[in-house]
């Protein structure tokens, strides 16, 4: 069973440059999350969406942007890298809106020099 | 601000001790979940408590809820190598709430030595 797939894995990115991440999960869920972590942050949640065609700014969306044109899959984008979005980015997905497991994908590492 | 503090932040043991971890705030939550986090990989889900007082178990880990539903607790007995990792605690403030609401905290990074 696949459930929440990233990709890319890792990515080195020059400031300027853009770049997107996919996440696609065989779930059917509904829920789709976009999170970085960063040392002594803990998960800060960037984007999310409630449905195929919605999305809503998390905590952290300033310099992000997002699309859920398809239920299973969920995009962010970086339109302008900066080295303040070094991090590691994990997508989760869940069946339930407020409670119940999120189920988080393996994370992609992004370095923005 | 953050909402929920983990301590201790780090911690090395040898195999075989017990250890508690723990999850602070002074807010109140309607639920809190129990993440580990191994290198590499994402958080999975442990276990979550939702009932001021409630105690939860699974295997050697025990997890325990305040009675306030202010804090959380994770006991480990035996300490095993395969124990090793990050772990999170997550709440929700209120049922009402969806998880995008959710708060993480930082997280207490366990080592086992063997």
């Amino acid at each position: 069973n696949a459930g929440v797939t990233q990709t890319p894995k890792f990515r080195v990115l020059k400031t300027g440059q853009s770049m997107t991440l996919l996440c696609a999960q065989d779930m059917n869920h509904e829920y789709m999350y976009w999170y970085r972590q960063d040392p002594g942050m803990g998960l800060r949640l960037i984007h999310y969406s409630v449905g195929e065609g919605t999305t809503a700014k998390g905590e952290v969306p300033d310099g992000y942007n997002v699309s859920r044109l398809k239920k299973q899959n969920f995009l962010l984008g970086l339109e302008s890298a900066a080295p303040s979005q070094t991090s590691v980015y994990f997508c989760a997905s869940n069946k339930v809106r407020n409670t119940g497991e999120l189920f988080f994908g393996e994370g992609s590492r992004l370095t923005v020099l | 601000t953050q909402l929920l503090e983990q301590s201790p932040q780090f911690l090395s043991i040898q195999e075989g001790e017990n250890l508690t971890v723990y999850c602070n705030s002074s807010s109140v939550f309607s639920s809190l979940q129990w993440y580990r986090q191994e290198p590499g990989e994402g958080p999975v889900l442990l276990v979550t408590v939702v009932t001021g007082g409630e105690v939860k178990k699974l295997k050697r880990l025990t997890f325990q809820f305040g009675d306030a539903r202010k804090d959380s607790s994770l006991h480990i007995t035996a300490a095993q190598p395969g124990d090793t990792g990050l772990y999170l605690c997550a709440a929700n403030r209120g049922a009402n709430f969806g998880n995008e609401k959710l708060t993480f905290g930082t997280g207490t990074r366990l080592t086992i030595i063997p």
